[in-house]
């Protein structure tokens, strides 16, 4: 079974730093691209970050970028997202997601359940 | 940047009943990288269609997706009551970077 499970969220002070962190399980982890998704209270889905299955490829949102930083650790099978410089705007419940990508589309086939993220002074 | 714009913002319908969501893209976008994603409160979403119009695993067949270009239809032919949720259409726009549409909100 396919697993995905978050950790690392909390309350942070504005200019903090968190780093999370996505433990996978049920799949071959180093196969895929992973990506992180977040979700503000009450609002809407906004893609982060991306990686590709060797770290070879890294994407970042504008609104991140220059203070997120999305790594991976293929043999921990864990997937990474470090926040710096953190903003009141950052608040949000940060999803990891499994990308899963054939001749029939591409699409987010896994997510896991997500951590809190809650920047305040 | 391609946009997705959702229409409803609400739908409000009842149990039976024929939903139909809207996707619109500020410009054309392969089919294959248009999905949909449905979600429940508290819940991370769930894959529901993906190629505009292939079912996810363990999807019931109630659910379809259609459309091409730049507009693309997600149908809830009967509404059940497990289906009153909230539904995202996603494209891929290249470069492993992703964007989701505002969402539908699926009231009773």
């Amino acid at each position: 079974e396919v697993q995905l499970v978050e950790s690392g969220g909390g309350l942070v002070k504005p200019g903090g730093s968190l780093r999370l962190s996505c433990a996978a399980s049920g799949f071959t982890f180093s196969s895929y691209t992973m990506n992180w998704v977040r979700q503000a209270p009450g609002k809407g889905l906004e893609w982060v970050s991306a990686i590709d299955s060797r770290s070879s490829f890294i994407y970042h949102a504008g609104s991140v970028k220059g203070r997120f930083t999305i790594s991976r650790d293929n043999a921990k099978n864990s997937l990474y997202l470090q926040m710096n410089s953190l903003r009141a705007e950052d608040t949000a419940v940060y999803y990891c997601a499994r990308v899963k990508d054939d001749s029939s589309g591409r699409r987010f086939d896994y997510w896991g359940q997500g951590t809190l993220v809650s920047v305040s002074s | 940047e391609i946009v997705l714009t959702q229409s409803p913002g609400t739908l409000s319908l009842s149990p039976g009943e024929r939903a139909t969501l809207s996707c619109r893209a500020s410009q054309s976008i392969r089919s294959s990288y248009l999905a949909w994603y449905q979600q429940k409160p508290g819940q991370a979403p769930r894959l529901l269609i993906y190629g505009a119009s292939s079912r996810a695993t363990g999807i019931p067949d109630r659910f379809s997706g259609s459309g091409s270009g730049t507009d693309f239809t997600l149908t809830i032919s009967r509404l059940e009551p497990e289906d009153f949720a909230v539904y995202f259409c996603q494209q891929y726009g290249g470069s492993l970077m992703y964007t989701f549409g505002q969402g539908t909100k699926l009231d009773i």
